[in-house]
C-alpha cells in the first residue's frame, strides 16, 4: 500500500523559504511510472498544483509553478521535497504531497491524463512575521 | 491555463436523495477529468478518474459522465458518509486545475 507523509515546519517567517518533505512509502519514487507533486489549499479555498516531477525526466517533463517553487528527490530516503522562497501571508496553506498517475508519460515531455492518488494527509504551513 | 468551473458551489440534501454536481472546463479536457471528495481536516480522496471509471473501493452509488467540457457527478441514495466536499481535476494539461469545490451539507 502507497503512503505518503509530510513533514517540516508549521511557521515560516515572511520572506524565507517555506520548506517541506513527504516521505513515501510502498513504493520507489525512482519508478518511471509516476509523477510526484505538491498541492495546496489555503484556509477555505480550493486546490492548486504547485508542481510536479518525474524522477526519470528531464527539465522538459517536470514544472512548477513559478521560479520561486522547487521540487527535489532525495532517493536515499525515498522522499521529495517542496521549496517554495520568498513567501508571504499568502502562501499560509494546507499543503499535501501526492503520486500523480498519469495515461501518458516520457522522460522529455509533460504529461497528460494525470490524476492524483493518494494524498498525504497535509500539513498547515503558516506564514507570518 | 485551463479554468475549472463547479456549481453549485454548496447543496443542502437528506439522506436518500440523489444529488449532481456539475464540471465544466474553459476548453475541451478529453475525458482527463477526474473528481475528489474531501472530508473537513482530511486530504482530498480520488473517487472517479477518466470521466466515468470509479476508483477501486468507490462505492457504487457514485458515478460520474461527460467529455469535452461538461462533466457530472451523481450521487445515488446519499449516505450520512457523504457530506463533504467535492471537487474536480482536469487532467489534460499541465497545470493540472481544479474546480473551486462544492461544499455537501445535510438539509
Amino acid at each position: 500500500q502507497v503512503h505518503l507523509q509530510e513533514s517540516g515546519p508549521r511557521l515560516v517567517k515572511t520572506s524565507e523559504t517555506l520548506s517541506l518533505t513527504c516521505s513515501v512509502s510502498g513504493v520507489s519514487i525512482t519508478s518511471s511510472r509516476y509523477y510526484w507533486g505538491w498541492i495546496r489549499q489555503p484556509p477555505g479555498k480550493g486546490l492548486e498544483s504547485l508542481g510536479i516531477l518525474l524522477y526519470s525526466g528531464n527539465s522538459d517533463a517536470n514544472w512548477s509553478l513559478a521560479s520561486r517553487v522547487n521540487i527535489s528527490v532525495d532517493t536515499s530516503q525515498n522522499q521529495f521535497s517542496l521549496r517554495l522562497s520568498s513567501v508571504t501571508a499568502a502562501d499560509t496553506a494546507v499543503y499535501y504531497c501526492a503520486r500523480l498517475y498519469c495515461r501518458e508519460t516520457s522522460s522529455f515531455r509533460l504529461p497528460r491524463g494525470c490524476r492524483f492518488d493518494p494524498w498525504g494527509q497535509g500539513i498547515l504551513v503558516t506564514v507570518s512575521s | 491555463d485551463i479554468q475549472m468551473t463547479q456549481s453549485p458551489s454548496s447543496l443542502s440534501a437528506s439522506v436518500g436523495d440523489r444529488v449532481t454536481i456539475t464540471c465544466r472546463a474553459s476548453q475541451s479536457v478529453s475525458n482527463y477529468l477526474s473528481w475528489y471528495q474531501q472530508k473537513p481536516g482530511q486530504a482530498p480522496k480520488l473517487l472517479i478518474y477518466g470521466a466515468s471509471t470509479l476508483q477501486t473501493g468507490v462505492p457504487s452509488r457514485f458515478s460520474g459522465s461527460g467529455s469535452g467540457t461538461d462533466f457530472s457527478l451523481t450521487i445515488n441514495t446519499l449516505q450520512p458518509e457523504d457530506f463533504a466536499s467535492y471537487f474536480c481535476q482536469q487532467g489534460h494539461s499541465i497545470p493540472n486545475t481544479f474546480g473551486q469545490g462544492t461544499n455537501l451539507e445535510i438539509k
